[in-house]
């Protein structure tokens, strides 16, 4: 089936650091990938929403110069952390699908947990 | 979207039929019901979908109601790896998954 892989799994650095976070699609073209945020006990937050090479949509309170996002390929997109700070410290997850058949699910990647110290 | 209602907990024994409910009241003629499920420290895993129809797939199966405003999301034989939080979404062709706090099903021995 459909694998949308995440790397890293997991990452600890420093306050003021910047943090990339990688998604690829394996076997489909993702033409759209969506970025999410999960902290602990709570559900799954929509971040962001990229459409491949063009500007991601970002959603409400979420801060586009924060969180940046790349698009450039059908098969990855990258999410970086700029300036992280212990209150980014989060469970990162992406999601890819691809938007030109309709009947097709979205797929996760297995998140990657990122501690700022 | 439209928002879905579903259970916090449900307890399920292992090999037994887990019966996942979930309301979606005001859902539209266009939007599907998905569902998801989370294992802890995991990213969501897709289970399976479907418009009016009946599903099935080798996970599980989907019975949606004739007036389309609940469904339930039926495990045939739980296993202990089942236990996670499992998410029913509804969701226009082209929409945002959004997530709610799903039902924490936990089966046991």
């Amino acid at each position: 089936g459909a694998v949308v892989s995440q790397h890293p799994s997991w990452v600890i650095c420093k306050s003021g650091t910047s943090v990339k976070i990688e998604c690829r699609s394996l076997d489909f073209q993702a033409t759209t990938m969506f970025w999410y945020r999960q902290f602990p006990k709570q559900s799954l937050m929509l971040m962001a929403t990229s459409n491949e090479g063009s500007k991601a949509t970002y959603e409400q309170g979420v801060e586009k110069d924060k969180f940046l996002i790349n698009h450039a390929s059908l098969t990855l997109s990258t999410l970086t952390v700029t300036s992280a700070h212990p209150e980014d410290s989060s469970f990162y997850i992406c999601s890819a699908r691809d938007m030109t058949d309709s009947n097709q699910p979205q797929h996760f990647g297995d998140g990657t947990r990122l501690s700022i110290l | 979207d439209a928002k879905t209602t579903q259970p916090p907990s449900m307890d399920c024994a292992e090999g037994r039929a887990a019966n996942l409910p979930c309301n979606h009241s005001t859902i539209s003629g266009n939007e599907y019901v998905y569902w998801y499920r989370q294992i802890h420290s995991q990213g969501p895993q897709y289970i399976i979908h479907g418009l009016k129809n009946n599903e099935t797939n080798e996970m599980a199966s989907l019975i949606i109601t004739e007036d389309r405003k609940s469904s339930t999301l039926i495990l045939p034989h739980a296993t202990l790896r089942d236990t996670a939080v499992y998410y029913c979404i509804v969701r226009v062709p082209w929409g945002k998954l959004t997530f709610g706090t799903g039902t924490r099903l936990q089966v046991t021995l």
